[in-house]
Parts: C-alpha cells; sequence; structure tokens
C-alpha cells in the first residue's frame, strides 16, 4: 500500500510559470486535500474534495486550481506562479463516511520554490 | 466557524522532563472530532491520536497521554519523560459532525535537548 503519492518531491519555478503537483492515492477514500505550509507556519487549506466532479475552495484559494476526474487522482494546478506561492504543499485523503472521525492520511510533500 | 488555538508556539524541555503542549477549540456543533498531528524534522505529518466529543476518557500510550476535557474545550497532550526523538512540530486538529473541513491550529515546536 502506497498511501498517499505526491510528485514531485522539489521544484523551482519562474515567477509566471505554470505547473501541476500531482496527488494519487490508493486507499480509496473518497476525500482528498490540499494544504500549504509556509516557513515556520501551520498548515492553510487550498481545496478539498468530496469525490470525483466534487470540489470546493478553502482557506486560501487564489492562484491555484483543481480538478478531481477520478477517486484516485486530485491534481493541483498553479497558474503565473508567484513568490507568495513559494511553500510545502502537502496532499491528504481520507475516509468520508460515518461516522466521520478518520484522520488524514498525508503525502510526502512538494517543496516549491518560485524565484 | 471552528477554531483551533495552541498558544504555546515553542516549547524547549531538557531530555526526561515531562511535557504539556495545550490545545484548545471552539465549535458550536455537540459531535466533533480532535486529532493530534506530529511534524518532525524530516517533514511528514505522522498521526497520532483521534479523540471522540462524546468520549471523554483521557488516553495513554507509552509515554503519550491525552486530557481531553469538554467543559474547558482543551484537548492537551502530555509527553512523559521526553526524547530528543520527540522534538517536532506537533498540530492539534478539529473536524465537525458533517465530516468535510479539517481546521488545524498553528502548531506548537518542541525541543527536547540532550
Amino acid at each position: 500500500n502506497a498511501g498517499v503519492t505526491q510528485t514531485p518531491k522539489f521544484r523551482i519555478l519562474k515567477i509566471g510559470q505554470s505547473m501541476t503537483l500531482q496527488c494519487a492515492q490508493d486507499m480509496n477514500h473518497n476525500y482528498m486535500y490540499w494544504y500549504r505550509q509556509d516557513p515556520g507556519m501551520g498548515l492553510k487549506l487550498i481545496y478539498y474534495s468530496v469525490g470525483a466532479g466534487i470540489t470546493d475552495k478553502g482557506e486560501v484559494p487564489n492562484g491555484y486550481n483543481v480538478s478531481r476526474s477520478t477517486t484516485e487522482d486530485f491534481p493541483l494546478r498553479l497558474e503565473l506562479a508567484a513568490p507568495s506561492q513559494t511553500s510545502v504543499y502537502f496532499c491528504a485523503s481520507r475516509d468520508g463516511q460515518r461516522p466521520y472521525n478518520s484522520p488524514l492520511h498525508f503525502g510526502n510533500g512538494t517543496r516549491l520554490t518560485v524565484t | 466557524a471552528q477554531k483551533v488555538t495552541q498558544a504555546q508556539t515553542e516549547i524547549s524541555v531538557v531530555e526526561k522532563e515531562d511535557v504539556t503542549l495545550d490545545c484548545v477549540y471552539e465549535t458550536r456543533d455537540t459531535t466533533y472530532y480532535l486529532f493530534w498531528y506530529k511534524q518532525p524534522p524530516s517533514g511528514e505529518l505522522v498521526f497520532l491520536i483521534r479523540r471522540n466529543s462524546f468520549d471523554e476518557q483521557n488516553e495513554i500510550s507509552g509515554r503519550y497521554s491525552w486530557n481531553f476535557q469538554k467543559s474547558t474545550s482543551s484537548f492537551n497532550f502530555t509527553i512523559t519523560a521526553s526524547q530528543v526523538v520527540d522534538s517536532a512540530v506537533y498540530f492539534c486538529a478539529l473536524i465537525d459532525n458533517y465530516g468535510q473541513n479539517f481546521v488545524f491550529g498553528p502548531g506548537t515546536r518542541l525541543s527536547v535537548l540532550p
């Protein structure tokens, strides 16, 4: 069982470039999340999805887009990268069935630098 | 709205000391779930424990123990006889009864010195 797999692990982008952060899970979880963690800070929710075809904004969605065409994959798209998007990005998944107390399972993160 | 507060930004202790990490939460839901996660220097996020709002029993797992008090909306985490390997950032988190959005606290950075 691979769990939650994120690629790439590291990336350096120039201002204005675009990229997609990949996230895949093999636990058949219906809920998936993207968080960003700025240096020395906590986790901020960017987007989440409660199932294929359904996505919703979190706390800091500006500058990002997501799609959820399958249960397994939840890619995060950065358009026109800005230095403020320099961060570590974590993808997570969980079983959204009742009683709703399933923990988040995190990937190992993608460290992104925009210069 | 839900909120999780971890007032201690950083804590330093000497090995073998006991240390308690505070977590205070706010929610209007009567049913909710609380979690603790550990983020060691390597960066991954590790699930430690889950607690349901209707179960106020405290829990002990080896050197770790958790004290859940609904009356004060707190879910504190104690490490007994701390070790250097306990050095990490610890996050408290809350999810409501609809089960969609995890809310994390800002984290407490624990440094255990040899």
